[in-house]
């Protein structure tokens, strides 16, 4: 069973920290990589997706690391909005793209 | 926009019913999934669908059974509903497109099994 690993958390920070969440998974022929956020009973919702070269999105960036396979997320100067869930997803290519879903991490922003 | 509707937010049914689940997506998406959800254990995939009238299981089919009989409608079916399928349904599309392969949910479906 192809496995995606995340610490549960959770992460308690006060306001402005930065914050740093790794997801490891054990497929090293998995295609594509996201990170979602699932806001308390909602849906998740795609928060970026992960490229090989790294990308940043505002205060959000998300690395990949192929050789050591995992994936990160940065944020910076966290506000309390950014209270949530943030899910790692890897995608393998079989008859489809079949996504696999870690756990998720725990994220609290405090004031 | 994707858009990505359940048919019902929250339902409640008898042990031995037999429960529908229906999903649409309005985006022309190849691929369709439905997830259930448990605190502690994450999302799981019950099964998925790449094509009309195809279907594949995932990692929990058992109990669950699935109908694609259009592109955008993807149900899921308990025979016949039991307690341990108390739970969080969630429903998914994307395009079957390595490029673009993004997952879209709808807002999911709390069902409670007495």
């Amino acid at each position: 069973r192809k496995e995606v690993e995340q610490d549960p958390g959770p992460f308690n920070v006060p306001e402005g920290a930065t914050v740093a969440f790794n997801c490891t998974y054990s497929n090293s022929a998995s295609q594509s990589f996201f990170w979602y956020r699932q806001d308390c009973r909602k849906e998740p919702k795609l928060l970026m997706s992960v490229y090989s070269s790294g990308n940043e999105d505002g205060r959000f960036t998300a690395q990949l690391n192929r050789a050591s396979q995992y994936i990160s997320l940065l944020i910076r100067d966290s506000k309390l909005s950014d209270s949530a869930t943030y899910l790692c997803v890897v995608n393998d290519r079989g008859g489809s793209y079949i996504p696999t879903f870690g756990r998720g991490t725990s994220l609290i922003v405090h004031p | 926009d994707v858009k990505v509707t359940q048919s019902s937010r929250y339902l409640v049914k008898r042990t031995g019913e037999k429960v529908f689940l229906e999903c649409v997506q309005d985006m022309d998406h190849e691929n369709m999934f439905w997830y259930r959800q448990d605190p502690g254990l994450g999302l799981r995939l019950i099964y998925f669908s790449y094509d009309v009238k195809m279907k594949e299981k995932g990692d929990i089919p058992e109990g669950y059974s699935v109908s694609r009989e259009k592109k955008e409608r993807f149900s899921l079916i308990l025979e016949s509903a039991s307690t341990n399928q108390t739970s969080m349904y969630l429903c998914a599309s994307s395009r079957d497109n390595p490029s673009e392969d993004t997952q879209y949910f709808g807002p999911g479906t709390r069902l409670t099994v007495l």
